[in-house]
């Protein structure tokens, strides 16, 4: 069955150093969403593409994060330099809509920055 | 400022039972609240909807109770099942896009034998 994959599933990183993050939405789905869980927060938006274009980063700290949709079978989250606070677990999620129903949650990628 | 709060962190509760998981809001603006089940090493999935013109939504075992006036939400699951053992989440939108969801921290359920 058609699933959103993302990898790495853990990264273990230092302080400073570059993580990507790689997501492939559902063939066909046009909407990609990042989010990012912590437990003081809970799961915050970070990133949302509508047909390869951002539609809305605000939720991300612009000066060490970034997204992109290279092509529609590919979403990448950048941190860099990251920081000990940037970790949690990041998910990814694809849909057809915008409407909250129509998402499908990657199995996320759980980021310890050290 | 957290505008959705899942004020208990853990429930346990017998399988046959009722499970119920509290959510409250305090942006008036809110419109469409969802519930969401999420297993360990697995996203998210969606679980149930509600709009503000509803009080109740129902789909099989799990019922969704809004009190609009309170700005509580409350997800009922009866019989409540082993394999109902996860984290549930609720999310509100003021537009019922995903764009626009505020998530709470979530609510461990633990259905015992």
């Amino acid at each position: 069955d058609a699933r959103v994959t993302q990898t790495p599933r853990h990264k273990v990183t230092e302080m400073g150093q570059e993580v990507t993050m790689r997501c492939q939405p559902i063939l066909g789905h046009n909407t990609v969403f990042w989010y990012r869980q912590t437990m003081m927060q809970g799961l915050e938006l970070l990133a949302y593409f509508r047909n390869r274009a951002p539609l809305d980063d605000s939720g991300m700290p612009k000066d060490r994060f970034s997204a992109e949709m290279p092509d529609a079978t590919l979403a990448t989250l950048k941190i860099q330099p990251s920081e000990p606070r940037d970790s949690a677990v990041y998910f990814c999620a694809s849909g057809l809509s915008a409407l909250a129903e129509t998402q499908y949650f990657g199995p996320g990628t759980r980021l310890l920055v050290l | 400022d957290q505008q959705v709060k899942q004020n208990s962190p853990s429930l346990s509760v017998q399988e046959g039972r009722i499970s119920i998981l509290n959510c409250d809001y305090t942006n008036s603006m809110f419109d469409y609240f969802l519930w969401y089940k999420k297993y360990p090493a697995e996203g998210p999935t969606f679980l149930i909807s509600i709009s503000s013109i509803k009080d109740k939504n129902e789909d099989g075992r799990f019922t969704v109770f809004l009190n609009k006036s309170a700005k509580h939400l409350s997800l009922h699951i009866v019989p409540s099942q082993p394999g109902d053992s996860a984290v549930y989440f609720c999310a509100a939108s003021v537009t019922g896009t995903a764009s626009k969801l505020t998530f709470g921290t979530g609510t461990r359920l633990q259905v015992t034998l």
